[in-house]
């Protein structure tokens, strides 16, 4: 099955800096890629998506790239404010499934 | 427009009893699942149903029965709760039928099994 790989599990940042979330997953029929931020006792939030035919995609300040041959995507958040502040996750889809990594806790200070 | 409903919030079970995890979604999703979320393992799929009437495992099935007898309900039954069954449970629904697009997360009920 699929193997989704996330780093770093924290990262703290200053407000206004950026914070870079990297994922690698090892199943090559993915098709799918959202990001989803999860704040504290509440379910996931899809924040942004990228789907296979797609290097990029930007919304604001938040961006999602994906290098199909190497397998691995990343999320962008530029000039990051104190409510950016939550855990964040990438997930993979095939075959009716989502596989998501194990999560980023990112801390922004003001 | 409620979106994906569940119920209990909170729950405390002793070991070896039985409960429903009930899950509503009142958008018409074909998709449901089931997910559990431990420390520091992300979420990992332990139902999901493409319809009603069909459902088939993830990554994590044992001890969880599920059925899918009307297009809103999913709920998830623990037969006889043990300790590694303390977790925090979501339920999730999608308007595709592979489950993909527009996935949305209830709120959670966090599972204590002593």
């Amino acid at each position: 099955g699929e193997n989704v790989e996330q780093h770093p599990s924290t990262l703290s940042v200053q407000e206004g800096d950026s914070a870079v979330i990297k994922c690698t997953y090892s199943d090559s029929a993915s098709n799918y890629f959202p990001w989803y931020k999860q704040e504290l006792g509440k379910g996931p939030q899809l924040i942004i998506d990228i789907r296979s035919n797609v290097g990029e995609k930007k919304d604001q300040r938040i961006a999602v790239t994906l290098n199909k041959t190497a397998k691995h995507f990343s999320l962008h958040i530029t000039e990051t404010q104190p409510e950016d502040s939550a855990v964040y996750f990438c997930a993979t889809h095939n075959f009716n499934k989502f596989y998501f990594g194990s999560g980023t806790k990112l801390n922004v200070k003001p | 427009n409620a979106g994906v409903t569940q119920t209990p919030k909170f729950q405390v079970l002793k070991t070896g009893q039985s409960m429903t995890l009930q899950c509503a979604q009142d958008m018409n999703h074909e998709y449901m699942s089931w997910y559990r979320q431990d420390p520091g393992m992300g979420l990992r799929l332990i139902h999901y149903s493409v319809g009603a009437g069909i459902t088939d495992q993830g990554e994590v099935p044992n001890g969880y029965n599920v059925s899918r007898s009307t297009t809103e309900d999913f709920p998830l039954r623990l037969l006889s709760a043990a300790p590694s069954q303390t977790s925090v449970y979501f339920c999730a629904s999608s308007y595709s039928t592979e489950g993909a697009y527009g996935y949305t997360f209830g709120s959670g009920t966090r599972l204590t099994v002593v």
